[in-house]
């Protein structure tokens, strides 16, 4: 099926480990972004990019770091996990031409 | 800068009832989204509409029904017959309309916590 898929969907990490979360879609979306949520405080956004090789800081980019070297891919990187970073992570991704957003189901991250 | 508010924290009804969800918006863009997304246990964000600032029109989708009105920046939900099915969280949010450099950006509210009850 079509859509934003994110892997994993689950992870624990140790504190001052680094991972990866991916995200990939297949809908040649030029819009991806990335969000953590919290309870009682949303969907923030992280980072975002327009497309690929162009990524910009959304309101919380502290700690994280995106790249996007495709279309269709758009990782992000903790550098040395926290445990302010434990949170459920959601990736989007948007068409230029209008429409709404299409969410990854999400990876619920525990840094311990 | 652009900003949600959800007012209402938590919303607790017993099933039938009809019951509304606030959504205030701030955003100097004079062209712009809303959307409405709903959250279930499962966790998956899903999509319930997208509305222009251009088409003030209320809309109506079988129960659901939403109350755009630019004059008082609110975008409200209203479930009619509510049922326990219902019971998430549910999410305003707002974008910049196409072409806009923060195009890609998604500002979400706090989140309405709904919980029918049988």
């Amino acid at each position: 099926n079509a859509g934003v898929t994110q892997t994993p969907k689950f992870q624990v990490l140790k504190t001052g480990q680094s991972m990866t979360l991916q995200c990939a879609q297949d809908m040649n979306h030029e819009y991806m972004s990335w969000y953590r949520q919290d309870p009682g405080m949303g969907l923030r956004l992280i980072h975002y990019s327009v497309g690929a090789g162009i990524t910009d800081q959304g309101e919380v980019p502290n700690g994280y770091n995106v790249s996007r070297s495709t279309t269709e891919d758009f990782p992000l990187r903790l550098l040395s996990a926290a445990p302010s970073q434990t949170s459920v992570y959601f990736c989007a991704s948007r068409s230029f031409s209008g429409g709404g957003y299409t969410f990854g189901s999400g990876t619920r991250l525990t840094v311990v | 800068a652009q900003k949600v508010t959800q007012a209402q924290t938590e919303i607790s009804v017993v099933e039938k009832e009809d019951v509304t969800l606030d959504c205030v918006y701030e955003t100097r863009d004079t062209t712009y989204y809303l959307f409405w997304y709903k959250q279930p246990p499962s966790g998956e964000l899903v999509f319930l509409i997208r509305r222009n600032s251009f088409d003030e029109q209320n809309e109506i989708s079988g129960r659901y029904s939403w109350n755009f009105q630019k004059s008082t920046s609110s975008f409200n939900f209203t479930i009619t017959a509510s049922q326990v099915v219902d019971s998430a969280v549910y999410f305003c949010a707002l974008s910049e309309a196409p072409g806009g450099t923060s195009y890609g950006k998604l500002t979400f509210g706090q989140g309405t916590i709904l919980t029918v009850h049988p």
